[in-house]
Parts: C-alpha cells; structure tokens; sequence
C-alpha cells in the first residue's frame, strides 16, 4: 500500500543534543509537510516542500531544519532541543491536483530529557 | 486570516447516544474542509473532504455536513471504537495545498 513511513516512532534525546527525523513516501507526492503537534492542540505546521523548494512558516523556531534529498524522502532536524519541543512530529504529503489529498504518517513522538 | 474553531473540545457519548461535532470556520474562498480522525499517539486519519456549501459526505456511522460558515460531523449510533479526536481544516483558494486545523473534539464513547 502507498505511504508515509515515519521513523521512528518514538525517539527521546538528551536538551541540547541534535536529532534527526525521517519521513519517507511511496505515493511519489510532490508536496511534503512537518507539522508539530502538542498534546491535545491542533497540528502546527512548521514548513514544507513543493518539489525542491522550502517553504518556511514565518513563525518556525531556527532550531528547526529540513532537508528533502528526493522526491521519496525528508528529514527534520532539531539542532539543540528543548524541553518545549518535545512534541508529536507528523509528516505529511500531498499531491497538486485540483483535489487536495492530505496523507499523514504516524508521526514521531519526541521527548527531550 | 483564516480560522477554524471545533466544540465541543470534549464530549463524552454513551453508546448509541448520537450527536454532532461543530467546526466554524472564516476563510475567503473555501478550497475544500476536510475532516480527519487522530488516535492517541498516531498520525491523523482521513474521513471526509466537503468542498460547497449543502455538500453531504456519508461512511459507516458518520455523516459530514457543509454550510457556508460550518460543518457539522453527525455520530449516529456510536460504538467505544468511535473515541478518538476528531479534527476539522480548510484549505483556501491562492494558499496552495496548506491546511489550517481547528483544536479538534476529544470524543470519549463508554460502553
């Protein structure tokens, strides 16, 4: 079945320390988003691709990056988390098409210690 | 500045006890509202895209509705396997494929 694979599911990191998330797709969606989620508030999106191209949220910490090497795969990366961003970080595609068609991974929940 | 606002944030429902999730939302020029289920710890799940007004989207015990200022989520009937968050977004025209999310419903269905 077509995709989004976020890996892992639960990663915990020490304050401070860089982390990297994953997120991979087989539906070969040209549109990949991050989106931070805390406990019991609405996903916030924090950037996304179209193809090569970054888009950030005005609102989105430096500490944050991303990197997109292909079309299947796209990384965040926290470079000194804190202990506010420990959160649920959820992945998603889309493609272009005059429907929208959001498919979300499972997201990681991260937790900084 | 488009918005989206779900209430109840919580409801508690007896099984077989139907009722109705809200979602207001302001958007100039409605792409598409879409609704979405979210289990603890995973990643959202697709329910429902509504795209004009008097739009009405049926699957199993859920049935979402469209005005020009809300979308109702009707749960007819529900089952404990029904408690999960439930989450409602818009999308607008001119703001390509990006989503604002309201808070979402926590439903909580007891046996």
């Amino acid at each position: 079945d077509a995709m989004v694979i976020q890996n892992p599911r639960y990663q915990v990191t020490q304050f401070g320390k860089p982390v990297t998330l994953s997120c991979s797709q087989t539906l070969n969606h040209n549109v990949m988003y991050w989106y931070q989620q805390k406990s019991s508030q609405a996903p916030k999106l924090l950037f996304h691709y179209y193809d090569k191209d970054f888009n950030n949220e005005a609102d989105t910490p430096d500490n944050f990056q991303s990197r997109r090497p292909n079309t299947s795969f796209c990384f965040l990366d926290i470079r000194s988390p804190g202990l506010g961003d420990a959160a649920m970080y959820l992945c998603a595609t889309s493609s272009t098409g005059p429907t929208i068609g959001y498919t979300f991974g499972s997201g990681t929940r991260l937790t900084v210690v | 500045e488009d918005q989206v606002t779900q209430s109840p944030e919580a409801l508690r429902l007896q099984e077989g006890e139907s009722s109705s999730l809200n979602c207001s939302y302001t958007v100039s020029g409605l792409r598409g509202l879409f609704w979405y289920r979210q289990d603890p710890g995973k990643g959202p799940e697709f329910l429902f895209t509504l795209y004009s007004a008097g739009e009405e989207k049926e699957k199993e015990r859920l049935k979402a509705t469209l005005t020009k200022k809300e979308s109702f989520l009707h749960i007819t009937a529900p089952k404990p396997e029904d408690s999960a968050t439930y989450l409602c977004a818009v999308a607008r025209w001119g703001a390509g494929n990006m989503l604002t999310f309201g808070g979402g419903t926590r439903l909580m269905v007891k046996p």
